[in-house]
């Protein structure tokens, strides 16, 4: 069965700095991937999409790379904000464009 | 509409109690997920529609679940006979039938279990 995987800890970084936050996905190996934000009290919001073909995607200070050889997924925020921090949700998509999501893992930027 | 919009945005029953929660998707999106989220964990997938179809129930955690679908729009899930356990955020997502554009979810339902 599908599985996707993120780290449940908390990454805190210091404003100004890159976050990077990992997804790692076994078995099936999904035609693409999603990346969502999800603040305390609401559903979560797309980012970003990527697709197996293309190893990097990218929007505005958003980074997303795509290495289906390490079956692993990371996003990157770049110059971070006290404003970016949320939990940010990894997706993959199964039958019917259904998504499987990870866990999350929470950012907290420091001002 | 412009968004996804779901009511009750709260809502506490009972123990055996029946509820049901609505979800408005966007207009023209011809796919509808349903998910759950208990306190501090990830989404759990419910089930989706295709139009008014449903190919995958397989997500419904008893059959004390029910979903519907009508018109190809608005979508009710019910929890009959709820239970402790059926606490959480249910969660509505709509999409273009690719899904290329991501979803789109509403606030959710939080439902509270007493």
């Amino acid at each position: 069965s599908q599985k996707i995987e993120q780290n449940s800890e908390a990454l805190n970084i210091q404003e100004g700095k890159t976050a990077t936050l990992t997804c790692n996905y076994t078995n099936y190996s999904p035609a693409y991937l999603q990346w969502y934000r999800q603040d305390p009290g609401r559903g979560p919001v797309f980012l970003l999409l990527i697709r197996e073909n293309e190893k990097e995607k990218r929007k505005e200070r958003l980074k997303v790379t795509f290495d289906t050889t390490l079956k692993q997924s990371l996003f990157h925020i770049t110059a971070s904000q006290p404003a970016d921090s949320a939990t940010y949700l990894c997706a993959q998509e199964g039958a019917g464009n259904m998504l499987t999501f990870g866990g999350g893992t929470r950012l907290m930027v420091k001002p | 509409g412009a968004g996804v919009s779901q009511s009750p945005s709260n809502k506490v029953t009972e123990k055996g109690k029946d509820v049901e929660l609505r979800c408005d998707p966007i207009s023209g999106h011809t796919a509808l997920y349903w998910y759950r989220q208990s306190l501090g964990q990830g989404l759990e997938f419910l089930i989706y529609f295709q139009g008014n179809s449903a190919p995958d129930k397989s997500g419904l955690p008893s059959d004390r679940f029910s979903a519907e679908r009508t018109g190809g729009s608005v979508s009710t899930l019910t929890i009959q006979r709820t239970q402790q356990e059926d606490s959480a955020v249910y969660l509505c997502a709509s999409s273009t039938q690719t899904a290329n554009y991501g979803y789109t979810f509403g606030s959710g339902t939080r439902l509270t279990v007493v």
